[in-house]
């Protein structure tokens, strides 16, 4: 079984503060990805990574960066958060090339920024 | 600009019934196209996709349906059953594309 997991299920944290949203999958896939979802606005995809230190940006980069040092592992930072970022977190990851198969999701984070 | 549009929120269907959840998209450059299924709480899951060189995809009480000139695609659940309440997204990505566009999601309620 495909196995995405993020390292919490509910946050809370304060404006200003530097956030970390942790992802680690072990199907070994190469693509991985962390969407945020709202209600009205459905999944945007904030960053994504095809290969071990690669990143690309996403439709909603800003106030956001990423870091993949280790293949299984994707970590998603608020360097600074605002209370526009309070949002459902999702990561997911595929396996390698395009965008050809489905991706697998982890359960979400819930961040409340106050 | 949203590419991928599900234009109906909600959805109620009786127990039984079909359910047919649309999507349309702009992106003439989509050839391949998704759908998931949310419960609350829970991340996405794939339920079913289909490929823009058919036009159709079946899978149980599935069926993707593509319709390329129209640049609309759905999804039919047939006999809908109230395990099918969640919210489904529909998905598209281009050839060379890595990540997937969504929709914002239809609300599916089956009532018993």
């Amino acid at each position: 079984d495909v196995k995405v997991t993020q390292s919490s299920r509910y946050l809370v944290k304060r404006t200003g503060e530097k956030v970390f949203l942790e992802c680690v999958q072990d199907m070994d896939h190469e693509n991985m990805f962390w969407y945020r979802q709202d209600p009205g606005l459905g999944l945007r995809l904030i960053y994504f990574s095809y290969d071990v230190k690669m990143k690309e940006k996403g439709d909603i980069p800003e106030g956001y960066s990423v870091s993949r040092e280790k293949k299984e592992r994707f970590s998603l930072i608020l360097e600074s958060a605002s209370t526009n970022q309070t949002s459902m977190y999702l990561c997911a990851s595929s396996y390698s090339g395009r965008a050809r198969g489905s991706l697998f999701f982890g359960p979400g984070t819930r961040l409340t920024v106050l | 600009d949203q590419q991928v549009k599900q234009n109906s929120p909600s959805l109620s269907v009786q127990e039984g019934r079909i359910s047919i959840l649309n999507c349309d998209y702009t992106n003439s450059m989509f050839d391949y196209f998704l759908w998931y299924k949310k419960y609350p709480a829970e991340g996405p899951t794939f339920l079913i996709s289909i490929s823009s060189i058919k036009d159709k995809n079946e899978d149980g009480r599935f069926t993707v349906f593509l319709n390329k000139s129209a640049k609309h695609l759905s999804l039919h659940i047939v006999p809908s059953q109230p395990g099918d309440s969640a919210v489904y997204f529909c998905a598209a990505s281009v050839r060379s594309g890595y990540a997937l566009n969504f929709g914002k999601g239809t609300s599916l309620l089956v009532t018993p």
